[in-house]
């Protein structure tokens, strides 16, 4: 079955440093969509992803985040100058064509600043 | 009021046992609801799916939605050790545009004992 992988699975960084999450999406699907878990909390919404462009942002998603679609695979989210509170867990899902189509997670990368 | 409510257990039930889960929500909006569970350090795994009010059934699994009582619930029969794991519902709707973000429940910690 068709799967959304995640690199890396794991990420330490450094406080103030730039990080580059990895997400190769199902590869008929269209609609992309970043998430993200701190430890003992609800997964919460970053962002999603349609015709190459943001369709929808959260309040966390300020101008420390951004994303593309770099080619026809891969879709990454860019955290600059990370600080403390971006320690999470960052899942990617994407979904096909209808974008009510239900949701399908890759097993995310554990973000770990320092 | 938070958005979506759910009860994060934990819930202990011994082999064999009914399991019931469920979520309220306030967001009249949602119209798409969707049950995940989810195993230490993996990403969510979509297990049902469903749309408006109603009832969908897969196997051991029932899902049930009361869009007037904005309350959801998950049913698993005959419950196993491997259903040990957090179960998250999650919930979706459209605002005519392309608002298909999933809102999460915190998650129940359900372990099934042999």
């Amino acid at each position: 079955e068709p799967e959304v992988t995640q690199t890396p699975s794991h990420q330490v960084t450094q406080m103030g440093q730039e990080v580059i999450l990895r997400c190769v999406p199902i590869s008929n699907h269209l609609y992309f969509y970043w998430y993200r878990q701190i430890l003992g909390q609800k997964v919460e919404f970053l962002v999603s992803f349609y015709n190459n462009e943001i369709s929808e942002k959260s309040e966390i998603f300020d101008d420390q985040f951004s994303v593309e679609r770099p080619d026809g695979s891969n879709f990454t989210l860019k955290i600059r100058s990370t600080k403390l509170e971006d320690s999470a867990m960052y899942f990617c899902a994407s979904t096909g064509q209808g974008g009510n189509q239900p949701q399908h997670f890759g097993d995310g990368t554990r973000l770990s600043i320092l | 009021q938070k958005e979506v409510e759910q009860d994060p257990g934990p819930l202990s039930v011994p082999e064999g046992a009914i399991v019931s889960l469920n979520c309220t929500y306030s967001n009249s909006a949602f119209q798409y609801f969707m049950w995940y569970r989810q195993y230490s350090r993996k990403g969510p795994e979509l297990l049902m799916y469903t749309y408006s009010s109603g009832n969908k059934e897969d196997g051991r699994f029932t899902a049930q939605v009361d869009k007037s009582s904005k309350y959801i619930s998950l049913f698993i029969r005959d419950s196993q050790p491997s259903d040990s794991a957090t179960y998250l519902c999650a919930m979706s709707g459209h605002s005519g545009g392309s608002n298909y973000k999933l809102t999460f429940g915190k998650g129940t910690l359900l372990t099934v004992n042999p």
